[in-house]
């Protein structure tokens, strides 16, 4: 069964920085592409960064590219979200999700964490 | 602003049918494949439909997709209370090289 576990959220000052973790199993971690996706409260999805099975593409939102660094590392079976310079605006649930096959589809969902940028 | 189009909400009664739209250009829904996620409330979005018409594994025939050109379309037949939730298009869009949902429609059954 696929489980997808993200962590590592919680509060944050304006400017202050977090990692993100996804710890996967149930699947092969290194045959597929992973993506971070996130949701402001009452808000819809926001697609934020995704990362090619090997680690060589990244791909990032316009709104967060300078500022996150989306990695993984297939020996521990682990996809990583780095947040620099976080701003109120990044305040959400950040879900991490497997990409079967193509970039832009995703078949299983981890059930989030909350990142709170306030002061 | 999202950069597909759907319509904020929707609704209808038990037993009945309801289409969602989304709408998007050539380089995003024109030029790939549509998937379809549904979101129960306080809950992670889950896959509904993926390749513009596939459903996964465990996902009830009462659900379909469709796309033609730059647009696509979910379809719920036989309306159930507890298909209340929020429902998403996504893609990929070729030109900009990021992934790209809608705005998301809330379904209401009455």
């Amino acid at each position: 069964e696929v489980h997808l576990l993200e962590s590592g959220g919680g509060l944050v000052q304006p400017g202050g920085s977090l990692r993100l973790s996804c710890a996967a199993s149930g699947f092969t971690f290194s045959n597929y592409a992973m993506t971070w996706v996130r949701q402001a409260p009452g808000k819809g999805l926001e697609w934020v960064s995704a990362i090619r099975e090997s680690g060589d593409r990244t791909f990032y939102a316009d709104s967060v590219k300078g500022r996150f660094t989306i990695s993984r590392d297939n020996s521990k079976n682990t996809l990583y979200l780095q947040m620099n310079s976080l701003r109120a605006e990044d305040t959400a649930v950040y879900y991490c999700a497997k990409s079967p096959g193509r970039l832009g589809l995703f078949d299983f969902w981890g059930q989030g964490t909350l990142v709170t940028v306030s002061s | 602003q999202s950069v597909l189009t759907q319509p904020p909400s929707v609704s209808a009664a038990p037993g009945q049918k309801v289409t969602i739209s989304c709408s998007g250009s050539s380089s995003n829904i024109g030029n790939n494949y549509v998937s379809w996620y549904q979101q129960l409330p306080g809950t992670a979005p889950k896959l509904l439909i993926y390749d513009n018409n596939k459903r996964p594994s465990g996902i009830p025939d009462r659900f379909s997709g469709s796309k033609s050109g730059t647009s696509a379309t979910l379809g719920i037949t036989g309306l159930q209370t507890g298909d209340e939730a929020d429902y998403y298009c996504g893609t990929w869009d070729s030109s900009l090289s990021v992934g790209v949902f809608g705005g998301g429609t809330k379904l209401t059954v009455l």
